[in-house]
């Protein structure tokens, strides 16, 4: 299994762009999620699915958007990238939904100038 | 809504000495608590996790104890060695059905040889 995916590990924009982050997970985990990490914050939920066409807002989710129409994938859109977006992004995903272990992905890092 | 905090932010040991983080949280509703470990550009690790129907899980050098009525749980790393350096990060459920998770903000900790 290649567990948790992510594409691309690094991208520059420019503010006003909009970009798609890719997140794949090839073990039928229901429960996927995307935080941003910003240095001295920890880790923060932008948003979450329960499964397949169910998704939900997290911590901070203005500015951005999700769907998820397979179970394997779970996409982060930037509408309209800021540089207060500049940040390293996880996804994240688990078996379940419900205090189980959840499976990081290496991060994609954004620059936005 | 949840907040965790985290202490201390920093944290230096001499090889072979423990080290402990502590981290309080405010939603008596949390009932699963992971740890982290986070190598520099890397992605976040599970290390330990509790319950919160147990007091304390220990596995070899790493152990982590919850006080309920506190509110607090910590981290207790014996015998630290090079390898533990890394961002330790604890987080706590939450959502109607613990699915979701806030972290702290981490503690660098630096074992020094």
């Amino acid at each position: 299994n290649a567990g948790v995916t992510q594409t691309p590990k690094f991208q520059v924009l420019k503010t006003g762009q909009s970009m798609t982050l890719q997140c794949a997970q090839d073990m039928n985990h229901e429960y996927m999620s995307w935080y941003r990490q910003d240095p001295g914050m920890g880790l923060r939920l932008i948003h979450y699915s329960v499964g397949a066409g169910i998704t939900d807002q997290g911590e901070v989710p203005n500015g951005y958007n999700v769907s998820r129409s397979t179970t394997e994938d779970f996409p982060l859109r930037l509408l309209s990238a800021a540089p207060s977006q500049t940040s390293v992004y996880f996804c994240a995903s688990s078996y379940s939904w419900g205090r189980e272990t959840q499976y990081f992905g290496p991060g994609t890092r954004l620059l936005v100038l | 809504g949840e907040n965790v905090e985290q202490h201390p932010s920093t944290l230096s040991v001499q090889e072979g000495d423990s080290a402990v983080i502590k981290c309080t949280y405010s939603d008596s509703a949390s009932n699963y608590f992971p740890w982290y470990k986070q190598e520099l550009g890397k992605r976040p690790q599970l290390i330990i996790d509790i319950r919160s129907n147990v007091g304390e899980k220990k596995d070899q050098r790493i152990a982590v104890t919850l006080n309920k009525t506190a509110k607090h749980f910590s981290l207790h790393i014996t015998e630290t060695q090079p390898e533990d350096s890394a961002v330790y990060f604890c987080a706590a459920s939450i959502g109607n059905y613990g699915q979701n998770f806030v972290f702290g903000p981490g503690t660098r900790l630096s074992v020094l040889p």
